[in-house]
């Protein structure tokens, strides 16, 4: 069965410093997202991507933040400036065309920021 | 939007019983799915339910679409069922749809 894969499995970088998660979506998808969990909490909604530009974004998706689908297989999300508050662990799904699919998820970056 | 509520948010079992997971939403839906979160943090897709009923092993799900919740059962638990069990819903979001998760129950599953 076709994945969401994942890159890293977990990274630890330090404050103020720049890094790029990345993933490869199910080939064929069209609908690509981002979520956040923080350690204890639950699974928040970060961003949406559809038609190679932003569907909708969610208050914490702020102007540190940024995704990009280089090219026809990788969709990244970079934190330009990382915050202590910015570790969690990151998930990124995908969805096929039609509004009644599920979203298949990643096995999620973990990232520390110390 | 659309809230999701779980419950109970924690659940202690002996191996081999039973047990039923809830999970209310505030507005209708077209998407919902259950979760597995195992230790190790990743998020395992158990069910796309939107509505019926569904089975697989010992796990199955129920969703009343028009009473608005979803029911999870886990029969004869076995101690690798512990972890956190999400409910997520989406709603008519246009060319968005993303999932609502709720705030998940912890289920602890002792020998």
């Amino acid at each position: 069965e076709p994945e969401v894969t994942q890159t890293p499995s977990h990274q630890v970088t330090q404050m103020g410093q720049e890094v790029i998660l990345r993933c490869v979506p199910i080939s064929n998808h069209l609908y690509f997202y981002w979520y956040r969990q923080i350690l204890g909490q639950k699974v928040e909604f970060l961003v949406s991507f559809y038609n190679n530009e932003i569907s909708e974004k969610s208050e914490i998706f702020d102007d540190q933040f940024s995704v990009e689908r280089p090219d026809g297989s990788n969709f990244t999300l970079k934190i330009r400036s990382t915050k202590l508050e910015d570790s969690a662990m990151y998930f990124c799904a995908s969805r096929d065309r039609g509004h009644n699919s599920p979203l298949h998820f990643g096995n999620g970056t973990r990232l520390t920021v110390t | 939007g659309i809230q999701v509520e779980q419950s109970p948010p924690d659940l202690i079992l002996q191996e081999g019983a039973n047990s039923t997971l809830r999970c209310n939403f505030s507005d209708s839906v077209n998407n919902l799915q259950w979760f597995h979160q195992n230790p190790w943090g990743q998020l395992i897709n158990l069910f796309y339910i939107p509505s019926g009923t569904k089975q697989n092993g010992r796990l199955s799900a129920t969703t009343v679409a028009t009473e608005r919740y979803s029911l999870l059962y886990i029969s004869s638990s076995q101690t690798t069922d512990s972890g956190v069990y999400f409910c997520a819903v989406g709603g008519y979001g246009g060319a968005t749809n993303k999932l609502i998760f709720g705030t998940g129950t912890l289920l602890a599953v002792q020998p």
